[in-house]
């Protein structure tokens, strides 16, 4: 069953407390990205990854960490330093970053309190 | 500033009924427009994928137009079930050097029994 896996579908956090969200995907894609959902907005970018060992700040990296040390997996890290960190995240892979279609996990809602 | 539009914010019509969406979107330069469906809580799925010589592309029901004039684009829903209940999300690719998305808020569509 091929596809792209988010861990766990709802995370609770204190606030304060570092967390790391998971992403997996077997579809052999290069390319993976971490985005960020919030009600009344349209998804924004926070980091990509074109290729293993290599990453990209998106449009809203502070507060957010992520590592890409293997093709299939791109974790995100929320970290104490992000202000507004209860959102709705999602992860999505593409062969490459060349216009090519991304496809999205299902999702981890997170919420600090 | 690059942006995409999308309206109506919200719509209910009645199962078997027709309806249309509308994008429009200032991003540039232009690589390709793609529309998405996304379920409550769920991650976004790819109807349509346009680029700039394509003015028309259908998906079962759906069927996206894209008047790269104008820049404004249209997803029309034919015979509405009670599944197409979901928000759907305008997308607009930019490629400069990297394969940068801008999204739209999404129409919520309620097909209402």
């Amino acid at each position: 069953d091929g596809g792209i896996t988010q861990s766990p579908k709802y995370l609770f956090r204190k606030e304060g407390q570092n967390v790391t969200l998971s992403c997996e995907q077997n579809l052999n894609h290069d390319a993976m990205y971490w985005y960020r959902q919030d009600p009344g907005q349209g998804l924004r970018l926070i980091y990509y990854s074109q290729i293993v060992n290599d990453f990209q700040k998106g449009d809203i990296a502070e507060g957010y960490s992520v590592s890409r040390e293997k093709k299939e997996s791109f974790p995100l890290t929320v970290t104490s330093a992000q202000k507004n960190p209860t959102a709705f995240y999602l992860c999505a892979s593409s062969i490459s970053d060349e216009g090519y279609e991304q496809y999205f996990g299902p999702g981890t809602r997170l919420t600090v309190t | 500033k690059n942006q995409v539009e999308q309206s109506p914010q919200s719509l209910i019509i009645l199962e078997g009924k027709n309806c249309t969406l509308q994008c429009n979107y200032t991003v540039s330069p232009f690589s390709n427009l793609r529309w998405y469906k996304q379920d409550t809580g769920r991650g976004p799925v790819s109807l349509t994928i346009m680029t700039f010589s394509e003015n028309t592309k259908s998906n079962g029901r759906y069927t996206a137009t894209l008047d790269a004039d104008t820049k404004q684009s249209s997803l029309h829903i034919t015979a509405s079930q009670l599944s197409d209940s979901a928000s759907y999300i305008c997308v607009v690719s930019s490629h400069t050097g990297f394969q940068k998305l801008v999204f739209g808020t999404g129409t919520r569509l309620l097909v209402s029994p």
